[in-house]
């Protein structure tokens, strides 16, 4: 079964530095999106990604956040100049835009950012 | 923002009993969507609903989708020892934009074998 997959699985950075965390959406889907769920929290919404340019994004998302998609298969999250206070697990999910499965988001497992 | 408000915070049950949980929203959703998710990895989607009034099964699962386009419930029978994890409502507003979800606060499971 297709599923998303991201890596690196764990990065460990110093604060102030830059990070990239890569995602392969499934195949056939569309929409994009990056989440964060900091340590016994709820999952929050980042971004959302279609036809190459931000759909939405939250107050989260700010100018140190940029999203792209380098090639026909990779989506990548950037933060520029790292903060304590983005130490958390970043989600990327996908979906499709075809059929009853419309609304269905499919997450990955995660990449776990610490920042030092 | 959105406020998803999921109940109850978390749960204590034996093995072979019924659990129930639900969320509610201070607005409307199109879409209402149940995760689970383990320690370490990402939500796995169990059921999406999509129409006011609709009740949906996967397995032992069953959830369904408030009339008010406010709530909605998600039920497991005869729980496992693999039910255990934390469960996640979701909402999205729109069936044509973004669809960004907005997820509640999780319920933790726990069963006894």
């Amino acid at each position: 079964e297709p599923e998303v997959t991201q890596t690196p699985s764990h990065q460990v950075t110093q604060m102030g530095q830059e990070v990239i965390l890569r995602c392969v959406p499934i195949s056939n889907h569309l929409y994009f999106y990056w989440y964060r769920q900091i340590l016994g929290q709820k999952v929050e919404f980042l971004v959302s990604f279609y036809n190459n340019e931000i759909s939405e994004k939250s107050e989260i998302f700010d100018d140190q956040f940029s999203v792209e998609r380098p090639d026909g298969s990779n989506f990548t999250l950037k933060i520029r100049s790292t903060k304590l206070e983005d130490s958390a697990m970043y989600f990327c999910a996908s979906r499709t835009l075809a059929g009853r499965s419309y609304n269905e988001q499919f997450f990955g497992p995660g990449t776990r950012l610490t920042v030092l | 923002g959105q406020q998803l408000n999921q109940s109850p915070q978390s749960m204590f049950i034996q093995e072979g009993e019924d659990v129930s949980m639900n969320c509610t929203s201070s607005s409307i959703f199109n879409t209402w969507l149940w995760y689970k998710q383990d320690p370490g990895e990402g939500p796995v989607l169990l059921i999406a609903l999509y129409k006011a009034g609709e009740l949906t099964s996967n397995g032992r699962l069953t959830a369904q989708f408030g009339i008010t386009r406010k709530d909605s419930f998600l039920n497991i029978s005869a729980s496992i020892p693999s039910d255990v994890g934390i469960y996640f409502c979701a909402g999205q507003h729109s069936n044509t934009n973004a669809g960004k979800s907005t997820f509640g606060d999780g319920t933790t499971l726990t069963v006894k074998p």
